[in-house]
């Protein structure tokens, strides 16, 4: 059984550096969602994806940040110009697609530091 | 504004000892879910509940929700050292559409 894969796992950059993030959802599953944590808080949604379309957006914390799901499987996000700030846990989850209530099971998430 | 807040923010307790965390919200939620996640690693889902009032056992865990849809605890029997890691809340409410709404969670230390 695969879960929600990640990579990389670490990623270590300098500032002003872009990065880019890859999620393999479970295979089944249409849609996939990206979370941000930050140390002491619970994941905040970026985003999400049904299949390739990028269906919610307007919560990606600013224009350097953005996400593509291409042929609706694997998705990358990317960070522009990465700030201090980015410092955080990215997370990728799916769920089957059913309904609103549809378990999303999480990766391991890519833990970015920015230096 | 955190629309799930949840209690204590810190819990550390011996092995053996019973506990309860809470997870409020103004807010009213059509499921809540919790979750547990360890250093390092993603969440990992324990229990969905759904209906108003529900009540849900997993083993030694055992979950509610409120009869309003606006809360739920969880309250662990004799906690193992195993346990440790951080407690999780998140629903959907009416506004957030597929966005899970998280708390800032409860970080458990259960030592032997």
């Amino acid at each position: 059984d695969t879960g929600v894969s990640q990579d990389p796992r670490h990623k270590i950059t300098k500032r002003g550096q872009n990065v880019t993030f890859r999620c393999d959802p479970i295979s089944e599953h249409n849609r996939l969602y990206w979370y941000r944590q930050t140390l002491g808080q619970g994941p905040e949604f970026l985003t999400y994806f049904q299949n390739e379309a990028q269906l919610e957006k307007s919560r990606l914390l600013s224009d350097r940040f953005s996400a593509e799901r291409p042929k609706g499987s694997f998705s990358t996000l990317e960070i522009q110009r990465t700030e201090q700030g980015d410092s955080a846990m990215y997370l990728c989850a799916s769920s089957l697609g059913l309904a609103i209530t549809d378990t999303q099971y999480f990766g391991p998430g890519t833990r970015l530091t920015v230096l | 504004t955190q629309l799930l807040e949840q209690s204590p923010q810190f819990l550390s307790i011996q092995e053996g000892e019973n506990l309860t965390v809470y997870c409020n919200s103004s807010s009213v939620f059509s499921s809540l879910q919790w979750y547990r996640q360890e250093p390092g690693e993603g969440p990992v889902l324990l229990v969905t509940v759904v209906t108003g009032g529900e009540v849900k056992k997993l083993k030694r865990l055992t979950f509610q929700f409120g009869d309003a849809r606006k809360d739920s605890s969880l309250h662990i029997t004799a906690a193992q050292p195993g346990d440790t890691g951080l407690y999780l809340c998140a629903g959907h409410d009416s506004n957030s559409g597929y966005a899970l709404n998280f708390g800032k969670g409860t970080s458990l230390l259960v030592t032997p």
